[in-house]
Parts: C-alpha cells; sequence; structure tokens
C-alpha cells in the first residue's frame, strides 16, 4: 500500500504554544484531510484540502496542500489542553479510499 | 440517526469464531467504508459501499474477511475463523456522495481475538 510518513510521532508542548506537524507521501494526492482522534471514538474531520497550494484554517487550525501535491502540513496556533489527541493526515486519489498517516500524538501540559 | 453507529462497541472472540460487526451509517448516505486500525496505527481502508454495490474491497486481507450491505443502508463486516492477527478496531464511515467532504467515522468496534 502507499507510504504516508507523518511526523513528529509525538509531541509534549506547553499550553499557548503553536505546533507543526506534517505529512508526506511517495505518491501524488488529489486530496489531502487532517482527522483528530481522542481514545474510543472515530476520527474526527478538521479540514479538508483539494488542490496543491491550498491553505486553508480552521478556527486555530491552518493546513496547506503543499504544491508537490506529496505532502501537507497542518499548525495549531495557541494550543489548550482539549487540542490533546492524535492527529491523522489520509491522502487520497480519489475519494473512495484513504492512505492515512500513523499519527501525531499531542499533548499539551496546562 | 445524527451520526455513524456501530455494534458493537466492544468484541471478544475465541481463535477460530466468526463474528459479525454491523454498521449503521447516516441516514441517506450513499457511500459506507470500512476501516481496520490497528493499536497504535492509522486506520487501513478494508471496503467501499456505493448503496448496495461493493465497488472496493482490495483492502480486505483475506478471504476470512466478508463484507455486505444488502438493502443500501445497514452494513454487516463478517470475519470467519477469526485470528489473533484480527485483533484490531473496525471503523465505518459513511458519506453523502462519496466526494469532497470526507467522511464521517463511527466510534468503531474493538474486536479481541484471545
Amino acid at each position: 500500500g502507499q507510504q504516508l510518513n507523518q511526523s513528529p510521532q509525538s509531541m509534549f508542548i506547553q499550553e499557548g504554544e503553536d505546533v507543526s506537524m506534517n505529512c508526506t507521501s511517495s505518491s501524488i494526492f488529489n486530496t489531502w484531510l487532517w482527522y483528530k482522534q481522542e481514545p474510543g471514538e472515530g476520527p474526527v474531520l478538521l479540514i479538508a484540502l483539494y488542490k496543491a497550494g491550498e491553505l486553508t484554517s480552521n478556527g486555530r487550525l491552518t493546513a496547506q496542500f503543499g504544491i508537490t501535491r506529496k505532502d501537507s502540513f497542518l499548525n495549531i496556533s495557541a494550543s489548550i489542553p482539549s487540542d490533546v489527541g492524535i492527529y491523522f493526515c489520509a491522502g487520497a486519489y480519489n475519494f473512495n479510499k484513504f492512505y492515512f498517516g500513523s499519527g501525531t500524538k499531542l499533548n499539551v501540559k496546562p | 440517526g445524527a451520526g455513524v453507529s456501530q455494534s458493537p462497541r466492544y468484541k471478544v472472540a475465541k481463535r477460530g469464531q466468526d463474528v459479525a460487526l454491523r454498521c449503521d451509517p447516516i441516514s441517506g448516505h450513499v457511500s459506507l467504508f470500512w476501516y481496520q486500525q490497528a493499536l497504535g496505527q492509522g486506520p487501513e481502508f478494508l471496503t467501499y459501499f456505493q448503496n448496495e454495490a461493493q465497488l472496493d474491497k482490495s483492502g480486505l486481507p483475506s478471504d476470512r474477511f466478508f463484507a455486505e450491505r444488502p438493502e443500501g443502508s445497514v452494513s454487516t463486516l463478517k470475519i470467519q475463523r477469526t485470528q489473533q492477527e484480527d485483533s484490531a478496531v473496525y471503523l465505518c464511515a459513511s458519506s453523502y456522495t462519496g466526494q469532497g467532504s470526507g467522511y464521517t467515522f463511527g466510534s468503531g468496534t474493538r474486536l479481541t481475538v484471545v
């Protein structure tokens, strides 16, 4: 299957700090999605990106679809304790099969 | 319903036992997907339905795995003769068109094979 490399694997930050995580693929994707998953729950969609170079924000979250179409990043500004969770990137050629990264585990210290 | 509902939430099966996992998608959602999530990993695609048609089953790991959606709404993922490596969370997701907006996931069924 497709290899998505997501980094970092985990982060320990102080409340109020900004966070950046990224995802790279060995192949070109047409869509990038970013999800957040909390324990015992399914992933929840945060941001969807459909065009190379696209920059999209959702509150304190900003994500970009890389120009090469092989990468994407997610930034979280002014982190708060409820940002704790595992963040997954997902890429697809079409909308019917997404390939997920292995996740970035975010820990926020109050 | 308001969200994607999966049952049971937890299932413990003895090795060799057959299991059936149920997914109730959001009403009106045409597309339905099953993913498998091993501990500490991201979800991996298993299969995709559009209405009752199974259009992609390339992710099913073996012929012990079978999925159906006979009336285009509720779906069942069946695993025959379960093995320890089948232990994982099985996630169901649905989408109105399968395009553009990403999926809405259920909370999953955690399967433990002992």
